[in-house]
């Protein structure tokens, strides 16, 4: 399989404990997105990755958030100190140019 | 401030006929159209997408509409079969200064094709 893959799937944890994920793009891809999706609403960009310079970042990720891609192919998102508004669907993407992005399965997160 | 609005939550439409599924936006500045479909526990998958320069792409059973003028984008499925029931999104990609093609987002219509 040669699609976008991300670990782990499902995570449940504590309020105030840090999580991370972690997610491979197709190979050949050098753009790497990061989205949230919370019940009834459509995913929302976060940030986004070329090679691995992190070059946009939504408002929406706050200081709490921090995202790498060291070496330019997979990439992980931290959350520190979680909070219940965080429970969400974490899903990355990539592409090769700025239009198609191809998605992973997800990982949901729910913080107790 | 939604930028991308599916207005039907949901869509019911029989095996065989035409499923149409609309999606208005209001930033004339978007130049790239998407659309995904979402099974439950999945991530979106892509569909099917048209530039701005274009009105109508087709690819198999699925054909995208688009009209500038009135930024309204439609996404028709003929003959529709069970297998296509899920949430489809509709997603637009900003062409704007320091925006490098993140995706903003409708919240979706739910489609059940009933056999």
């Amino acid at each position: 399989d040669t699609g976008v893959s991300q670990n782990p799937r499902h995570k449940i944890t504590k309020r105030g404990q840090n999580v991370t994920f972690r997610c491979d793009p197709i190979s050949e891809h050098n753009r790497l997105y990061w989205y949230r999706q919370t019940l009834g609403q459509g995913p929302e960009f976060l940030t986004y990755f070329q090679n691995e310079a992190q070059l946009e970042k939504s408002r929406l990720l706050s200081d709490r958030f921090s995202a790498e891609r060291p070496k330019g192919s997979f990439s992980t998102l931290e959350i520190q100190r979680t909070e219940q508004g965080d429970s969400a669907m974490y899903l990355c993407a990539s592409s090769w140019d700025s239009t198609t992005q191809y998605f992973g399965p997800g990982t949901r997160l729910t913080v107790l | 401030d939604q930028q991308v609005k599916q207005n039907s939550p949901s869509l019911s439409v029989q095996e065989g006929r035409i499923s149409i599924l609309n999606c208005d936006y209001t930033n004339s500045m978007f130049d790239y159209f998407l659309w995904y479909k979402k099974y439950p526990a999945e991530g979106p998958t892509f569909l099917i997408s048209i530039s701005s320069i274009k009105d109508k792409n087709e690819d198999g059973r699925f054909t995208v509409f688009l009209n500038k003028s009135a930024k309204h984008l439609s996404l028709h499925i003929v003959p529709s079969q069970p297998g296509d029931s899920a949430v489809y999104f509709c997603a637009a990609s900003p062409n704007y200064g320091g925006s490098q093609g993140n995706l903003i987002f409708g919240k979706g219509t739910k489609l059940s094709v009933k056999p």
